[in-house]
């Protein structure tokens, strides 16, 4: 079964730095583009960062653009966002998902399937 | 940046309706676009890719249309279940994607 498990989120102080992973399973990891949703209370989703299979390519949304780093290590299956000089409007449940899905031995990459469960990340004093 | 819209925001139906959501693009995406469906308290579903495919295991009653800047999600006869927010979504230039602000299905 492909799972995707996101941990790290928890209640930190604005100006401050966060590290959330996401542990995949069930697939090969590394032939696929990973990225990271968030979703602040109520709203809709937002994209924030994506990465490609090898770590040779990389954007981010401008609304974190040179505060947040995302990264993967393939070895372990794992993908990282790194979330420095925190603001309340970062305030979110963050979901990383995986770029492609696959049916009946065919793949199509444009498509997020599937996504975790999700970690909240909240930003406040 | 591509923007994506979507109407109505809320939509209140009886189960037995059918529902007919609407995603609109600012510019051209040709077929590359997709549906997802959350459930409060979980994570998004892939629905419909392509713009019409419905992914593995979407029931029959869910079904995709439209290309270039107009698209359709209908579901033909309500399920209790499908009450639900439904987003639509698009890739630019990679790996930059956009969604729609969501559509939410509401029990009339």
């Amino acid at each position: 079964e492909v799972q995707l498990v996101e941990s790290g989120g928890g209640l930190v102080q604005p100006g401050r730095s966060l590290r959330l992973s996401c542990a995949a399973s069930g697939f090969t990891f590394d032939d696929y583009a990973m990225h990271w949703v968030r979703q602040a209370p109520g709203k809709g989703l937002e994209w924030v960062s994506g990465i490609s299979w090898n770590s040779g390519s990389i954007g981010y949304a401008d609304s974190v653009k040179g505060r947040f780093t995302i990264s993967r290590d393939n070895a372990k299956n794992s993908l990282y966002l790194q979330m420095n000089s925190l603001r309340a409007e970062d305030t979110a449940l963050y979901y990383c998902a995986k770029e492609g899905y696959c049916s009946g031995g065919s793949c199509y990459s444009r498509w997020f399937d599937p996504w975790g469960q999700g970690t909240l990340v909240t930003v406040s004093s | 940046e591509i923007v994506l819209t979507q109407s109505p925001a809320t939509l209140s139906l009886s189960p037995g309706e059918r529902a007919t959501l609407s995603c609109r693009a600012s510019q051209s995406v040709s077929s590359y676009l997709a549906w997802y469906q959350q459930k409060p308290g979980q994570a998004p579903r892939l629905l419909i890719y392509d713009a019409s495919n419905r992914a593995t295991g979407i029931p029959a009653r869910f079904s995709g249309s439209g290309s270039g800047t107009d698209f359709t999600l209908t579901i033909s006869s309500l399920e209790p279940e499908d009450f639900a927010v439904y987003y639509c979504q698009q890739r630019s230039n990679w790996p930059r994607y956009t969604f729609g602000q969501g559509t939410k299905l509401e029990i009339k």
